[in-house]
């Protein structure tokens, strides 16, 4: 089936360790976007990408980098330059082109860093 | 592009239907309004998206005012398994979701 798979569900870290989260989508979808959701809280974009090999940074987009070296694959490193990483990681890909466009979401990784 | 404002919560009888409003005052012509539904801990689900016209699908109906400017998702007969945190975002026709602001949404709460 078509969707979009985040591995882990749930990380965790030691302080001052960088983590790679991954996000692989199977719907040949052009953009791919990582969102961070805190307790109570909306999403908020980290980056995105509207094609292969270019992405572009969100509104909390320090601390983080992310790549985009195939279509299908769109990884985030937490740095260790995130002060405040542990959160709940969304990845979701869309369409860009075309009447409306429905995002995909992945489950989402749970990130603990202690 | 345009903002959304929801209540913060709402809660409904389970068998009743539910109706979450969402006002997007600020909406322009070729924008769309899209909801999505997240259960605790789950990603958000597409539910129902509209332009100008009311529409329903087998989760809901979305009744959108004549002037665009606020809009209703319904749930028909609201189950247990409805209760989650609903989004009501507004993305134009082409360019995907980069500006799009998912605030915190309403909790619908079914009670029992």
């Amino acid at each position: 089936d078509g969707g979009i798979t985040q591995s882990p569900k749930y990380l965790f870290r030691k302080e001052g360790q960088n983590v790679t989260l991954s996000c692989e989508q199977n719907l040949n979808h052009d953009a791919m976007y990582w969102y961070r959701q805190d307790p109570g809280q909306g999403l908020r974009l980290i980056y995105y990408s509207q094609i292969v090999n270019d992405f572009q940074k969100g509104d909390i987009a320090e601390g983080y980098s992310v790549s985009r070296e195939k279509k299908e694959s769109f990884p985030l490193t937490v740095t260790s330059a995130q002060k405040n990483p542990t959160a709940f990681y969304l990845c979701a890909s869309s369409i860009i082109w075309g009447g409306g466009t429905e995002a995909f979401f992945g489950q989402g990784t749970r990130l603990t860093v202690v | 592009d345009a903002k959304t404002t929801q209540p913060t919560s709402m809660d409904c009888a389970e068998g009743r239907a539910a109706n979450l409003p969402c006002n997007h005052s600020t909406i322009s012509g070729n924008e769309y309004v899209y909801w999505y539904r997240q259960i605790h801990s789950q990603g958000p689900q597409y539910i129902i998206h509209g332009l100008k016209n009311n529409e329903t699908n087998e989760m809901a109906s979305l009744i959108i005012t004549e002037d665009r400017k606020s809009s209703t998702l319904i749930l028909p007969h609201a189950t247990l398994r409805d209760t989650a945190v609903y989004y009501c975002i507004v993305i134009p026709q082409s360019g995907g979701y980069q500006k799009v602001t998912f605030g915190t949404g309403t909790k619908l709460q079914v009670i029992p």
